[in-house]
């Protein structure tokens, strides 16, 4: 079965470390996304692409980035990690016009000592 | 900039009652798609359902029943019959369609999110 899968699934790191998030789908899917989520703030996007070596930002993209290299993967990288990046992160996937449905990963917590 | 609206943070009933979600949005596109998610405890997010803005007309699924209505920027959730299972936060959320060629859809805009509990 079709799957969007995320690694690792907890994470703990520290102050300034870089720190990359795998997303990984087998929908086939053009579209990915990433998320975070935060208490009182529900999911606030960060970036997301529709195809291979295309990349935008979203809400909350500073100290973010993240590259398409192929249409399965979009890893999420944190540049320089800071405390207020102490979050959950979810990635999802959609499909084509009319099937606008976002498959979400299981999510990845990520704690910034 | 599209919004969404959710203005019961924290809702409890007792087993058995009717309970509903409100749902508020703002966007300035007249096509959008609006969508219910639930997050349970073990903090996986389940879809419920899609909306295109163009279909007004009410859902059912067993026990959920949606209620959009353009006319007051609204699309509010009812579980009937509520159970114990059905303690959750839901989400509401609206996209609005990518505009470049070969379609996509623009990230969701979220809720905050209502947390429900429901007590035996």
């Amino acid at each position: 079965d079709a799957e969007i899968t995320q690694s690792p699934r907890h994470k703990i790191t520290e102050t300034g470390r870089q720190v990359t998030l795998a997303c990984h789908q087998t929908w086939n899917h053009n579209n990915m996304f990433w998320y975070r989520q935060d208490l009182g703030h529900g999911l606030r996007l960060i970036h997301y692409s529709y195809g291979v070596q295309d990349t935008n930002k979203g809400e909350v993209s500073d100290g973010y980035s993240v590259s398409r290299s192929n249409t399965e993967d979009l890893p999420l990288t944190l540049e320089s990690a800071a405390s207020s990046q102490t979050s959950v992160y979810f990635c999802a996937s959609s499909g084509q016009e009319g099937d606008w449905e976002q498959f979400f990963g299981p999510g990845t917590r990520l704690t910034v000592l | 900039a599209q919004k969404v609206t959710q203005a019961q943070t924290e809702i409890s009933v007792v087993e058995k009652e009717d309970v509903t979600l409100d749902c508020v949005y703002e966007t300035r596109d007249t096509t959008y798609y609006l969508f219910w998610y639930k997050q349970p405890p073990s903090g996986e997010l389940v879809f419920l359902i899609r909306r295109n803005s163009f279909d007004e007309q009410n859902e059912i699924s067993g026990r959920y029943s949606w209620n959009f209505q353009k006319s007051t920027s609204s699309f509010n959730f009812t579980i009937t019959a509520s159970q114990v299972v059905d303690s959750a936060v839901y989400f509401c959320a609206l996209s609005e369609p990518y505009r470049y060629s070969g379609g996509g859809a623009d990230g969701l805009t979220f809720g905050k999110g209502t947390h429900l509990i429901i007590q035996p």
